[in-house]
């Protein structure tokens, strides 16, 4: 099962862009690498999901390097709603459908 | 569409105790699971049906069961409650294409005390 490491926490300001590099070493060729979003008291939301090279949708990008060791979740201009616990996760199929969740990175936007 | 909802909201029970979470899906969604939050931790998964009929262990199940009623609800059972099971219970649903897992959906949790 593929395991991963993102920063325990991070802060930055309203209107800036926040990149949040998560490592997956032993990421399989049939991975794919997911990011969640979680408030408090609240169930984790998706934001993105990508393969390789670099995914976009409405709220946020996703870099792959071409080794796939690693990844990063890039969010544009930032406001205080985003304060929140991010996850990265990278899917091992398998024989079964197990995703492995770290502790996640905690940002923290201040005004 | 309501998502996917779980009942109770909260709930304190005293050591030994029995109870059951409910989850149900309005997605159509093929595959369910049962996560564990505990305070400043990811989730860990309990147990997952990957379709109707179907359930496997994930990775902490001891203490727990589940049944897969039908395709749109999936039950998570507490034989005898332990304090160590005190924690917040997800569940979320999701759909499987070609082997490749999409996004899962989660309901708003279950908080629940064991004294």
């Amino acid at each position: 099962l593929a395991k991963t490491t993102q920063p325990i926490s991070m802060d930055s300001y309203e209107g800036q862009e926040v990149n949040i590099t998560c490592s997956h070493n032993n990421i399989a060729t049939n991975d794919y690498i997911t990011w969640y979003q979680q408030f408090p008291s609240q169930g984790p939301r998706f934001i993105i999901q990508g393969y390789k090279t670099k995914v976009t949708n409405e709220v946020a990008s996703l870099f792959i390097p071409a080794d796939r060791k690693s990844s990063t979740l890039s969010l544009p201009r930032v406001s205080l709603s985003d304060t929140a616990v991010y996850y990265c996760l990278v899917g091992d199929m398998g024989s079964n459908y197990q995703l492995i969740w770290g502790a996640g990175t905690k940002l923290i936007i201040k005004p | 569409n309501a998502g996917v909802t779980q009942t109770p909201k909260f709930q304190v029970l005293k050591t030994g105790q029995s109870m059951t979470l409910q989850c149900a899906q309005d997605m159509n969604h093929n595959s369910m699971y049962w996560y564990r939050q505990d305070p400043g931790m990811g989730l860990r998964l309990i147990y997952y049906s990957a379709s109707e009929g179907t359930t496997d262990k994930g990775e902490v199940p001891n203490g727990y069961n589940v049944s897969r009623l039908n395709k749109r609800e999936f039950s998570l059972r507490l034989e005898s409650a332990a304090p160590s099971q005190t924690s917040v219970y997800f569940c979320a649903s999701s759909e499987i294409t070609s082997g490749h897992y999409n996004e899962q959906f989660f309901g708003p949790g279950t908080r629940l005390t064991v004294l």
